[in-house]
């Protein structure tokens, strides 16, 4: 069974950077996509977009290439989102997603990262 | 960019049937969009009910069904519960890319 675990909250500055990881379990992590979806608050689903985790190679949806950045340390089956230069407006929960073929789709617990000065 | 449309809101007792819907901008729904709906509950994450179109999580009450109808992807809850209020939300892949429906506010009332 697909489990994702992700880091625990954050507050930051605006201009400040975080990350935030996802540990993946239950499945072959390089086998398949991580994807990153944020909920701002009051707000629906959004996909920011995924990394393979077999390459490396990120695909952002769009209005997220530039301060959104994924990677991978698969030594640990982790995936791993950044985001730089905050702004208020990022402020959300960011969930992991991951869909395993006949098997399911996992979500991480979220992750709520708050900007603020 | 694909836009996906779900009912924003609905509401029915206890006991009755409803059936959400989930449409494409870009035509009708298949099941090569890999379908999948999410149930979320205040202050919880979403949790999956049911991927590629018809297919259950081994958590998934067996009072929800999905199903392509009419060119959209479909939720079917039959006999709903009270527990079943919640946002539901769907999710299309067009090649990869994921969009989400704006999500339906189910109230059970």
């Amino acid at each position: 069974q697909v489990q994702l675990v992700q880091s625990g909250s954050e507050l930051k500055k605006p201009g400040a950077s975080v990350k935030v990881s996802c540990k993946a379990s239950g499945y072959t992590f390089t086998s398949y996509p991580t994807n990153w979806v944020r909920q701002a608050p009051g707000q629906g689903l959004e996909w920011v977009g995924w990394i393979n985790t077999n390459t490396g190679n990120p695909t952002y949806a769009q209005g997220f290439a530039g301060r959104f950045v994924f990677s991978l340390d698969t030594s640990v089956s982790t995936a791993y989102l950044q985001i730089a230069g905050l702004e208020a407006e990022d402020t959300a929960i960011y969930y992991c997603v991951t869909v395993v073929p006949n098997s399911g789709v996992g979500w991480g617990q979220g992750t709520l990262v708050t900007v603020s000065s | 960019q694909a836009v996906v449309t779900q009912e924003p809101s609905l509401t029915l007792s206890p006991g009755e049937t409803v059936t959400l819907t989930c449409g494409s901008s870009t035509g009708a729904v298949t099941s090569g969009h890999y379908p999948c709906w999410f149930q979320q509950k205040p202050g919880q994450a979403p949790t999956t009910l049911i991927y590629g179109t018809i297919n259950k999580e081994s958590w998934t009450p067996a009072r929800f069904s999905g199903s392509l109808l009419g060119g959209k992807a479909a939720l079917t809850l039959s006999g709903a519960q009270p527990e079943d209020e919640a946002d539901y939300y769907c999710l299309l892949s067009y090649s990869g890319t994921w969009v989400f429906g704006g999500g339906t506010k189910l109230t059970v009332l």
